[in-house]
């Protein structure tokens, strides 16, 4: 079968860094997606890797590991409206991407 | 305004009504999605539309059906709805020939409740 996963939920401090896990087991790959969910608001893209390795994008920067099955998100200078839903999702073989339950972070200060 | 916007927001229904949701686009994407979120369970795909004449059923698609009326218009109808299909449903659009990435972009999401 196909599987995602990521922890259901982390807390970190206010300029703190943080990294939320993701591994997954999928029929395929064509490349792995962060999105970012506040609460009751609809998910807006923040990165994608296709290949092994890190992208860095301002605060947050994404890194994969297609032999093991692996990225993390990682999230630096924590600022208090990072407080969300970080969900992570595959692109399969057949083009469909399939999401994990997300990994609700709570920013404290 | 919102490129992908859905129509009711919020829409409360009892069992065995037949109930239809709504998605527009103004992005000009060929490729739509229909997904529930659930708490814990997250996004799951119920159909997607790759165009106009393509229709593929996703990882959940009993008691859903679809219609992709145009490029910018993609339904979603409950012919008889049940409580366990109260969820927030969310329509998705992505571009299948712009860029490397081919992200989804989200509506703002319909919350359904099914007495």
């Amino acid at each position: 079968g196909q599987n995602i996963d990521q922890p259901t939920e982390m807390t970190a401090t206010e300029g703190a860094i943080v990294q939320i896990n993701c591994t997954y087991q999928t029929s395929g790959f064509n490349g792995l997606f962060w999105y970012q969910q506040h609460a009751g608001e609809a998910p807006t893209f923040l990165s994608y890797n296709v290949l092994d390795g890190l992208e860095e994008k301002g605060r947050f920067s994404s890194f994969l590991s297609r032999s093991k099955g692996y990225s993390y998100l990682l999230l630096k200078e924590l600022q208090m409206k990072d407080s969300a839903s970080y969900l992570c999702a595959v692109r399969t073989g057949g083009f469909k991407t399939i999401f994990g339950a997300g990994t609700r972070l709570f920013v404290k200060a | 305004d919102a490129d992908v916007t859905q129509t009711p927001r919020n829409r409360i229904t009892k069992t065995g009504k037949r109930i239809m949701l709504e998605c527009s686009q103004t992005k000009g994407h060929d490729r739509m999605y229909w997904y529930r979120q659930d708490p814990g369970l997250g996004l799951r795909l119920i159909y997607y539309s790759f165009d106009v004449k393509d229709i593929n059923k996703g990882e959940i698609s009993d008691g859903y059906s679809v219609s992709r009326q145009a490029q910018a218009k993609f339904s979603l109808s409950l012919e008889s709805a049940i409580p366990n299909q109260t969820a927030l449903y969310f329509c998705a659009t992505s571009d299948a020939l712009a860029g490397v990435y081919n992200e989804q972009f989200f509506g703002p999401g319909t919350r359904l409740t099914v007495l």
